[in-house]
């Protein structure tokens, strides 16, 4: 069974601060992918990354950046320098051998200016 | 990129009715659609797999009469909710499977917009 657990429920933090979403994943599957989403207050889900299994460099787009760590089971997620409009619930989602995306419960983001 | 489409983005309608929403992949073929549910401040929950030309495979606890599921071609599969009740309530969204699109033995998925619908 496949499972995502993102144990921050609601952050708070003041703009331009630094901020990192936690993400722990489960699963038996070897060949696996971690993703994270965005979903505003209007509801649709932006895709922001895709990570496989056999892929442990970290990525860097922009203001945000992940860290995948096989070892610890977790694929965290930064931001740097917080904007308003940051503001939104993310999601780290699991995908494995039958390709069902498992989510996380989500981490609601509050920037305040 | 590959986008997939939702019809109605809203719909309010009266309990005992029936709703159908549209999810229409527009630039790709999908012989797999997923539906999921999402409850306010909750996250995604997978309700049904839906397979161009066949029987949908629906998640335990999900109630397949009540959620009806047609992929009736590659690029549109819809979800009816019939005989709607003020629970049913809920944001709506599907993601369609690039068969066209394989990294490695991963076929892309790209998520809808979503549909929200309110039942009085």
């Amino acid at each position: 069974a496949q499972k995502v657990t993102q144990a921050q429920t609601e952050i708070s933090v003041v703009e331009k601060e630094d901020v990192t979403l936690d993400c722990v994943y489960e699963t038996r599957d070897t060949t696996y992918y971690l993703f994270w989403y965005k979903q505003p207050p209007s509801g649709e889900l932006v895709f922001l990354i895709r990570r496989n299994s056999f892929d442990e460099q970290n990525e860097i787009s922009g203001r945000y950046s992940w860290n995948f760590q096989k070892s610890t089971s977790s694929f965290n997620f930064t931001i740097t320098a917080s904007q308003v409009v940051d503001s939104a619930v993310y999601f780290c989602a699991l995908s494995g051998g039958y390709q069902k995306v498992t989510f996380g419960t989500g981490t609601k983001l509050q920037v305040i200016p | 990129g590959a986008v997939v489409s939702q019809h109605p983005s809203r719909v309010i309608c009266k309990s005992g009715t029936s709703v159908k929403i549209e999810c229409r992949s527009l630039d790709f073929q999908a012989t797999t659609m997923f539906w999921y549910r999402q409850f306010p401040k909750k996250s995604l929950m997978l309700m049904a797999t839906s397979n161009e030309g066949s029987k949908a495979t629906y998640e335990q606890g999900v109630e397949k009469d009540k959620f009806l599921i047609n992929h009736a071609s590659l690029t549109l599969s819809t979800l009816t909710v019939t005989s709607a009740h003020p629970e049913d309530s809920s944001f709506y969204i599907c993601s369609a499977r690039d068969r066209g699109f394989t990294s490695g033995s991963y076929n892309e998925q790209f998520f809808g917009p979503g549909t929200r619908l309110t039942v009085l």
